[in-house]
């Protein structure tokens, strides 16, 4: 079973369409969470930290569920430069602390599409 | 406030060379984490530094790569005697004194010829 696991995709979305990413993770001992992204060929890009009381920064809202160590990204209202790949991104280190190696899924592709 | 910064952005190198590839963390971070994309796969984890420590190096290969943060100057990822299978985009990390988010930099694109 892969440490971190996402739904590669593609989806393709029409403007304005709300779409929603999953993710699941191995290790229950996590303890940091986040959702970032990647356009072609260029350096990943903190979109949010996920926290277990989720948040929300502005079209995007994430939840973290501990019990079934699940992640999820929800992007209401669809631009065409959401368009990228969304990558679901895990802190495994046992120690608690927030610092140490990110384990990251293959990504989810998304195109969003006038 | 500039980001993380890393040098070459591209590099070519002939089987069996070496290559040095530089990262400098934004201002006031001091960790600093090396990632290691192949193509068409996903980022894997290197190896994590502070200041002049190797914090964790689990995801090093056992030979020919080597990772330094000197006191002065910035983190160097060395690879020697480079082959094919090292073709792959190394992106640099970095993150503040009391941990927190990662922030990467372009990236470094390295093609084995």
């Amino acid at each position: 079973r892969k440490e971190v696991e996402q739904d590669p995709g593609p989806f393709n979305v029409p403007e304005g369409a709300t779409v929603a990413f999953n993710c699941t993770y191995s290790n229950s001992a996590s303890q940091s969470f986040f959702w970032y992204r990647q356009d072609c060929r260029k350096e990943p890009k903190l979109l949010m930290s996920v926290y277990s009381s989720g948040n929300e920064d502005g079209r995007f809202t994430a939840q973290l569920n501990r019990a079934s160590q699940y992640i999820s990204l929800l992007i209401r209202d669809s631009k065409l430069s959401d368009s990228a790949t969304y990558l679901c991104v895990v802190n495994m280190d046992a120690g608690g602390t927030s610092y140490g190696k990110l384990t990251f899924g293959q990504g989810t592709i998304l195109t969003v599409h006038p | 406030n500039a980001g993380v910064m890393q040098n070459p952005r591209h590099l070519v190198r002939r089987r069996g060379q070496e290559a040095r590839l530089r990262c400098s963390p934004m201002k006031g971070h001091s960790h600093v984490y090396w990632y290691r994309q192949l193509p068409e796969e996903g980022l894997k984890f290197m190896v994590y530094l502070q200041k002049e420590n190797i914090i964790d190096e689990s995801g090093m290969p056992k030979e020919r790569f080597s990772a330094e943060f000197p006191k002065e100057g910035p983190s160097i990822l060395r690879i020697q005697q480079v082959v094919r299978g090292d073709s792959a985009a190394y992106f640099c990390a970095s993150s503040p004194p009391l941990g927190g988010e990662q922030y990467f930099g372009p990236g470094t694109r390295l093609t084995v010829t």
